[in-house]
């Protein structure tokens, strides 16, 4: 079964640089969220989008964007990167029904030097 | 988003039943209850969930206490591949928020 792909899955970039990942989800998966893992982290909620529209706000910040296209893929963009953007992100999709649970891409990790 | 507590590790020999608890005494009733589990350096693997009743799947079953205050992952018989760590979520549906999860080592 097709399942939700990430590219890049390696980035590496230098402070001030921007990058942009993007997302893939499961064919018919209408929603679709950005995690951001820290090094012994846990997987921190980012943003969501359901049908093109941004669908639930985490912890952000405001250098980064994102957005949901027309085909459902997703793409975060990252600007001014710092050191501590140095993480993995995953990106997950789901159906609308209350109780579809998500579905997780193997992540991008991003190095920042 | 609604808090979940679990142990930050537990231990498993191979091949023996692992009951990993999770206690969300803040839980609303609209809650679904999903559990996720994370091999290193892999994203987050669907495990199971529910509502109220007790669910049972391919990989665990998921126990459900009547008042819904707590629930319980249960791996019927631990595997090597088994180790990772767990996280326990309470969703409302399309939010999806990870404490922090219990990590299981299975002792071979």
């Amino acid at each position: 079964a097709a399942g939700v792909i990430q590219s890049p899955r390696h980035l590496i970039k230098e402070k001030r640089e921007t990058a942009t990942l993007k997302c893939y989800p499961i064919p018919r998966h209408d929603t679709v969220y950005w995690y951001q893992q820290g090094p012994g982290q846990d997987p921190q909620f980012l943003i969501s989008f359901y049908e093109k529209m941004q669908s639930d706000k985490g912890s952000i910040p405001d250098r980064f964007s994102a957005q949901q296209f027309s085909d459902y893929h997703s793409e975060l963009n990252m600007s001014s990167l710092e050191l501590g953007d140095s993480a993995l992100y995953f990106c997950a999709s789901s159906s609308r029904d209350r109780d579809s649970p998500l579905h997780f891409g193997n992540g991008t990790r991003l190095t920042v030097t | 988003d609604a808090k979940t507590t679990q142990p930050n590790s537990m231990e498993s020999n191979e091949e023996e039943p692992v009951h990993l608890p999770c206690n969300h005494s803040t839980i609303s009733g609209t809650d679904y209850i999903h559990w996720y589990r994370q091999l290193p350096s892999q994203g987050p693997e669907y495990v199971i969930h529910g509502l109220t009743s007790n669910v049972n799947n391919r990989m665990a079953s998921l126990a459900i206490a009547e008042d819904r205050k707590s629930s319980t992952l249960i791996l019927h018989r631990a595997t090597l591949r088994d180790a990772a760590v767990y996280y326990c979520i309470l969703s409302p549906g399309n939010q999806f928020y990870f404490g922090t999860g219990t990590s299981l080592t299975v002792i071979p």
